[in-house]
């Protein structure tokens, strides 16, 4: 267990809908990241939030946002769900010390089916 | 693109140790290495990393040649808990949280 979670654990939505997936990050930890598992692959880094702050960016078109709230628990949404979408969604935290060194704690991840 | 090469699969004997080797070649002087794993259908474990000396902790050791152009990560004594997709990646200073993943190497421990 990584005291990280996410919710909720499975979602099925249909082609053109929007979604928000939450995650709630380990206890004193600044910084969550968000990735994007298709089946079969590695995880796709999508964004990462430091204090609130979008803090870099992979390729993910903007129908894909994201927020952090102050006690560092974040939301991803994505709108204008498309097929492609369809896959495990996983969260991670942790902490910016500034040494360039730190490790990341992944939740177990929301499986969305679009249909 | 990842900047890691892993062998796609691998098998060990439970109870025996599990080498995994990664080659990154074109690693960076200020670039970490990071090893995770992922057990089926649950989220990215994380196992160790290292900068340029041998780590060890209660998971594993990894030993990074003196070039760091490769890596070994080693369970000590595998069990079939341990069969997982294991991912090696390097990771930059200043890259915060984005981990390039690969593809990774399945291990399978078996009895």
């Amino acid at each position: 267990e990584t005291g990280v979670t996410q919710s909720p654990t499975h979602l099925i939505k249909t082609r053109g809908q929007q979604v928000t997936l939450r995650c709630s990050s380990q206890s004193g930890h600044n910084t969550v990241s968000w990735y994007q598992q298709a089946l079969g692959q590695g995880p796709q880094f999508i964004f990462q939030y430091y204090r609130e702050e979008e803090n870099g960016r992979g390729n993910f078109p903007p129908r894909f946002s994201g927020l952090q709230f102050p006690n560092y628990s974040s939301e991803l949404n994505v709108n204008a769900l498309e097929l492609d979408d369809s896959a495990l969604y996983l969260c991670a935290s942790s902490v910016n010390t500034g040494t360039g060194s730190y490790e990341q704690y992944f939740g177990p991840g929301t499986r969305l089916t679009v249909t | 693109d990842a900047k890691t090469t892993q062998p796609p699969s691998m098998d060990c004997a439970e109870g025996r140790a599990a080498n995994l080797p990664c080659n990154h070649s074109t690693i960076s002087g200020n670039e970490y290495v990071y090893w995770y794993r992922q057990i089926h259908s649950q989220g990215p474990q994380y196992i160790i990393h290292g900068l340029k000396n041998n780590e060890t902790n209660e998971m594993a050791s990894l030993i990074i040649t003196e070039d760091r152009k490769s890596s070994t990560l080693i369970l000590p004594h595998a069990t079939l808990r341990d069969t997982a997709v294991y991912y090696c990646i390097v990771r930059g200073y200043n890259q915060g949280g984005k981990l390039i993943f690969g593809q990774g190497t399945e291990l399978s421990v078996k009895p």
